[in-house]
């Protein structure tokens, strides 16, 4: 079962400008992270917020996460072609042992 | 900087035959994950091991699909017989450096196509 759900399921912007995408999900969690899958490739790492955390920066990177509506977002800024993947959240249950339960993804895609 | 391997790359093969995946996790991971993503799709978790002891398979349809990790290092996925549904990516992740057992690593992925 899928726990968070991206929205919106497909975003395509320009070059330069900035991406937004939202994650909700269901239960209380221990932290949500967001990671990054290029085209038939594995998943990478982007960036961990806890639930005790409200906001986080990494580079361009921008993750907010409202515990109360049960939902987070991604904004990446200054989008570059290279940032052209799909995005998923995925979160840490509070009852569980370091699994991860993941969204559908957001596919992302920045025109030149 | 270290990386999960996993071979092959990609898996073309006939409905009921036997296929097989390999992983090899970040050297001193204790966590590994196999996980299935079908396109345009998340990954579901089929099977998680800490060291050799599986801790969670529930999602592993054991009638065909087994795994293991004799060692508590490198891990096997198989499939017999493959059938037509299976068709997917199958992805192997691993945690446990120090302090940030939360994140997961991924190797690229297997790509399975069932004729």
């Amino acid at each position: 079962s899928q726990q968070g759900e991206e929205d919106p399921q497909a975003l395509s912007i320009q070059e330069g400008e900035n991406a937004t995408m939202n994650c909700s999900y269901k239960t209380s969690i221990n932290n949500l992270q967001w990671y990054r899958q290029n085209s038939g490739r594995g998943l990478v790492h982007l960036i961990l917020i806890r639930s005790n955390e409200r906001e986080k920066h990494s580079g361009r990177l921008r993750v907010t996460l409202d515990t109360s509506k049960k939902s987070s977002s991604l904004l990446i800024t200054a989008s570059r072609a290279a940032d052209t993947a799909s995005y998923f959240c995925a979160t840490d249950r509070m009852d569980s042992n370091y699994q991860l339960i993941w969204g559908a993804g957001t596919k992302l895609i920045i025109k030149p | 900087e270290a990386e999960v391997a996993q071979s092959p790359r990609y898996k073309i093969t006939e409905k009921s035959q036997a296929v097989a995946f390999w992983c090899d996790p970040i050297s001193g991971h204790a966590t590994l994950y196999w996980y299935r993503q079908i396109l345009g799709q998340g990954p579901e978790l089929l099977v998680q091991f800490q060291d050799e002891s599986v801790v969670d398979d529930s999602q592993l349809p054991k009638d065909r699909f087994s795994a293991e990790r004799l060692k508590g290092v490198d891990s096997t996925l198989k499939i017999q017989p493959a059938e037509l549904g299976d068709s997917a990516m199958y992805l192997c992740a691993s945690s446990g450096e120090w302090g940030r057992r939360e994140t997961q690593y991924f190797g690229p992925g297997t790509r399975l196509l069932v004729l």
